[in-house]
């Protein structure tokens, strides 16, 4: 079966840690992108990656980093410099930078200890 | 800038009832699309439908239809035949130009969407 798939469905982080959460696509996407949920909100475009070793920041990048070294993997890592990690985080991917449709991930909430 | 609204943050229908879920946008854009996503309480965003600026036709997707009125910026959804699965969060999404000429998705606050027996 084709599809997104995260992990951990559930991530704790104490304080000044880094954690990094995975994103895994099959789907033979071009274009990933992680996204950022806060509660009773809509979701934020954190970074977005076009191509293999390329990546731009989203409207809220401070704090995380990213990485695409292989076009199914689009690795997010949330650094202790993000005051604020508690959300529910959401990758996802498309064919290319058209955007026409976007599939999504199941998603990964992280909490802080 | 652009912008999407949804003003209603939750809405109840009977099963069986059809519904119609708000959206608004607001682009100078000539060339944009629209989405709806559906979002259950396991938390996973499932597409439901996309309507293109330029299509001339409103789409339609099973019992999901996009009610596209491009003078008022308004996208709303319809569901029709209402049942318990239907019972989620929905979001309304607008493709946006990015800087460098890629594109991503802005997303309104969503509707809650509770289906009654």
């Amino acid at each position: 079966d084709g599809g997104i798939t995260q992990s951990p469905k559930y991530l704790f982080r104490k304080e000044g840690q880094n954690v990094t959460l995975s994103c895994e696509q099959n789907l033979n996407h071009d274009a990933m992108y992680w996204y950022r949920q806060d509660p009773g909100q809509g979701l934020r475009l954190i970074y977005y990656s076009q191509i293999v070793n390329d990546f731009q920041k989203g409207d809220i990048a401070e704090g995380y980093s990213v990485s695409r070294e292989k076009k199914e993997s689009f690795p997010l890592t949330v650094t202790s410099a993000q005051k604020n990690p508690t959300a529910f985080y959401l990758c996802a991917s498309s064919p290319g930078t058209s955007v026409e449709t976007q599939y999504f991930g199941p998603g990964t909430r992280l909490l802080v200890l | 800038a652009q912008k999407i609204t949804q003003t209603q943050p939750g809405m109840f229908v009977q099963e069986k009832e059809a519904v119609t879920l708000d959206c608004t946008y607001d682009t100078s854009d000539p060339s944009y699309g629209l989405f709806w996503y559906k979002q259950p309480s396991s938390g996973e965003m499932i597409f439901l439908i996309y309507q293109g600026s330029y299509d001339q036709q409103n789409a339609t997707e099973g019992r999901y239809s996009l009610n596209f009125q491009k003078a008022r910026k308004s996208a709303n959804l319809v569901i029709s035949a209402s049942q318990l699965g239907d019972s989620a969060m929905y979001f309304c999404a607008m493709r946006d130009q990015f800087s460098g000429g890629y594109n991503k998705l802005i997303f309104g606050a969503g509707t809650r969407l509770a289906v009654h027996p």
